[in-house]
């Protein structure tokens, strides 16, 4: 099975900072790379899919890049509202559609 | 407005059995995959089973296989996981989640999530 890495684990960065996780597959999943944001108590909600395809009412400052192994989230402006644990999902044809671990962002 | 609402979810003792429903409503339901994930407490998001719009084709994570079932009504626009021999560690807030997609299968982002239904595994 494919795994699916990310990192950090956890960030703390101030409001209006540039933010990137990373996500890494264990082996190629071309562009097949969703990111989900989880605010806390809350259901997680889809922001990005095909690596780098906005989802429809997400904020500009969200964007995604990458294919293959290597994928990343960039928040261009930290926001207080970003605060939330952010996964990604691989979801090529082949089960499992697994989730990376998780990014938990916080204010600093 | 898409709604998915989750039930059957409760205290169960270790080596129980438990039905999961999900009841859709706001979208043509036999268009669409739907999966089910759960959330242990504290922890991540974990894909557990997916199946197909027409029921056809059914997905599960290699942890699952054998003592979980997905299933679909489509004439009742219901999901169901059908959870057997269930353990502590099978504790967690349970979702299903509609993908994107219409008629398709294979690409299984999700864009719609229910509110979850909680399952707690304990003597």
């Amino acid at each position: 099975d494919i795994q699916m890495t990310q990192s950090p684990s956890s960030l703390s960065a101030s409001v209006g900072d540039r933010v990137t996780i990373t996500c890494r597959a264990s082996q190629g999943i071309s562009n097949y790379l969703a990111w989900y944001q989880q605010k806390p108590g809350k259901v997680p909600k889809l922001l990005i899919y095909a690596a780098s395809t906005l989802q429809s009412g997400v904020p500009s400052r969200f964007s995604g890049s990458g294919s293959g192994t290597d994928f990343t989230l960039t928040i261009g402006s930290l926001q207080p509202e970003d605060v939330a644990s952010y996964y990604c999902q691989k979801y090529n044809s082949d089960p499992p559609f697994t989730f990376g671990p998780g990014t938990k962002v916080d204010i600093k | 407005q898409v709604q998915l609402v989750e039930s059957g979810g409760g205290v169960v003792q270790p080596g129980r059995s438990l039905r999961l429903s999900c009841a859709a409503s706001e979208f043509t339901f036999n268009n669409y995959a739907m999966h089910w994930v759960r959330q242990a407490p504290g922890m991540g998001l974990e894909w557990l089973a997916g199946i197909s719009y027409d029921g056809r084709n059914k997905y599960y994570a290699d942890s699952m296989k054998g003592r979980f079932t997905i299933s679909r009504d489509n004439s009742k626009n219901t999901l169901y996981l059908q959870m057997n021999s269930l353990r502590a560690e099978d504790t967690a807030l349970y979702y299903c989640a509609r993908v994107k997609f219409p008629l398709d299968g294979y690409n299984p982002v999700f864009d719609q999530w229910g509110l979850g239904t909680l399952v707690t595994v304990s003597s």
